[in-house]
């Protein structure tokens, strides 16, 4: 049982286009995000969602929406997809009130927009 | 805001042999979460330690330590006995204790290679 599971593993999309990354965990987790790891390996938090809501937004582009429909679900929609936004990109989760306790992470979804 | 420093891109080893990442940080807090992170080739992250800030016993978890100097704001990782599936990207993190803002904060990274 994949504790946070995020599809597609792999995307490969025209410049221009929209796609959506999704996440979900089912550890009963309340806080869930998104990283981007760069060609660098550097690794960037982008969102962070507390029981649906956004309490982190890490001054990514507008062109990146998460959608939070519920509390084991985060998904990452990027409109008018460019080329520097080829990435891996994380999804996490973990225990709110928890702050000792370790993030849960997704295994990525390799983005390529050529 | 919170930095994370990792000065070693790359490190080897003898496998056996014992290794020492380096990791410094920068904060204002003075409660907060210390994390390493290792990402094999399959790109998952696993965490390998974490240290509270409060505890000045360092962490330890098998053949993985830290030596924890809150002062020097210093986070360094030994790997004792190194084996070939240690090597792996490793990241060094900061995660403050205050509600709201308890994302990773992540160094660049050190890239570990195991000399068989």
């Amino acid at each position: 049982d994949t504790a946070v599971s995020q599809t597609p593993k792999y995307l490969v999309t025209q410049m221009g286009n929209d796609k959506s990354i999704k996440c979900e965990q089912n550890l009963g987790h309340d806080t869930m995000y998104w990283y981007k790891q760069d060609s660098k390996k550097f690794l960037k938090i982008m969102f962070s969602y507390n029981n649906k809501e956004l309490i982190i937004n890490e001054t990514v582009p507008n062109r990146f929406s998460p959608k939070s429909p519920d509390k084991a679900h985060l998904n990452l929609h990027i409109n008018s997809l460019e080329l520097g936004d080829s990435a891996v990109y994380f999804c996490a989760s973990r225990r709110a009130w928890a702050t000792n306790e370790k993030l849960f992470f997704g295994s990525g979804t390799q983005l390529s927009v050529l | 805001a919170q930095t994370v420093t990792q000065s070693q891109p790359e490190m080897s080893v003898q496998e056996a042999e014992t290794v020492t990442l380096s990791c410094t940080y920068d904060t204002s807090e003075s409660d907060y979460y210390l994390f390493w992170y290792k990402q094999p080739p399959s790109r998952q992250m696993i965490l390998v330690i974490r240290q509270e800030a409060y505890k000045q016993q360092n962490a330890t978890e098998n053949r993985f330590s830290v030596n924890f100097q809150k002062a020097a704001k210093s986070f360094s990782l030994k790997i004792s006995d190194s084996q070939l599936g240690d090597a792996a990207m490793y990241f060094c993190a900061y995660r403050s204790a205050n509600f709201g803002n308890e994302k990773l904060t992540f160094g660049t990274g050190t890239r570990l290679t195991i000399i068989p």
